[in-house]
């Protein structure tokens, strides 16, 4: 299995809708766990991080951690088009290490 | 808080000739900055881990000679493509760690070079 592993995509919804963002991850990079937004072209912005199991909200956004699944996603209710772009699941390996280990990435498209 | 500039934003050069890139951390010190590549379309990979005062960490398969990484201080560092070549040409980002206490790594916006 790969240390953090995301769908491709693309994944396409209407705008307003909820898009659903998924990551999988192995034992190592089992510590903290982020989700950044880069637009096509531009460099990654964080979005979120989590840490605890559970949901963590921040205005449109909701990440949920499931250790015992070893499941990570992303919630984005209300969808708009500005949230096009791609989104990165990234986590930090257990041990210290500062290394962020990044999946490859879903690319969001939201219709008008 | 926590902003990363890079400069320059973008670079056209010439086959056989070297081009830097700065990174600074504006406010705050970086203890740790990384710097990835990404082709179009493509994932981030992570080139080099950069440390203050000592040598970088180069990721497996990335040329330390062709690529050389200088953190002078705990606010810069520098990436140097050396006799860049076409292949060369793509999209390069750093972050910076603030250290301890930080939760994660901030990213700059980016240099986008093109080798001709």
């Amino acid at each position: 299995q790969k240390e953090v592993e995301q769908n491709s995509g693309p994944l396409s919804v209407p705008e307003g809708a909820i898009a659903s963002l998924n990551c999988t991850y192995s034992d190592r990079v089992s510590q903290s766990f982020f989700w950044y937004r880069q637009y096509s072209g531009k460099s990654p912005e964080l979005i979120m991080s989590i840490y605890s199991n559970g949901d963590k909200e921040d205005g449109r956004f909701t990440a949920q951690l499931n250790k015992a699944s070893q499941y990570v996603s992303l919630l984005i209710r209300d969808s708009q088009p500005s949230d096009s772009a791609t989104y990165l699941c990234a986590a930090l390996p257990q041990g210290g290490s500062e290394k962020l280990v990044f999946g490859k990435g879903t690319k969001l498209t939201v219709n008008p | 808080g926590a902003v990363v500039s890079q400069h320059p934003s973008r670079v056209i050069c010439k086959s056989g000739t070297s081009v830097k890139i700065e990174c600074r951390s504006l406010d705050f010190q970086a203890t740790t900055m990384f710097w990835y590549r990404q082709f179009p379309k493509k994932s981030l990979m992570l080139m080099a881990t950069s440390n203050e005062g000592s040598k970088a960490t180069y990721e497996q398969g990335v040329e330390k000679d062709k690529f050389l990484i200088n953190h002078a201080s705990l606010t810069l560092s520098t990436l140097t493509v050396t006799s860049a070549h076409p292949e060369d040409s793509s999209f390069y980002i750093c972050s910076a760690w603030p250290g301890q206490g930080a939760k994660t790594q901030y990213f700059g916006p980016g240099t986008r070079l093109l080798v001709l």
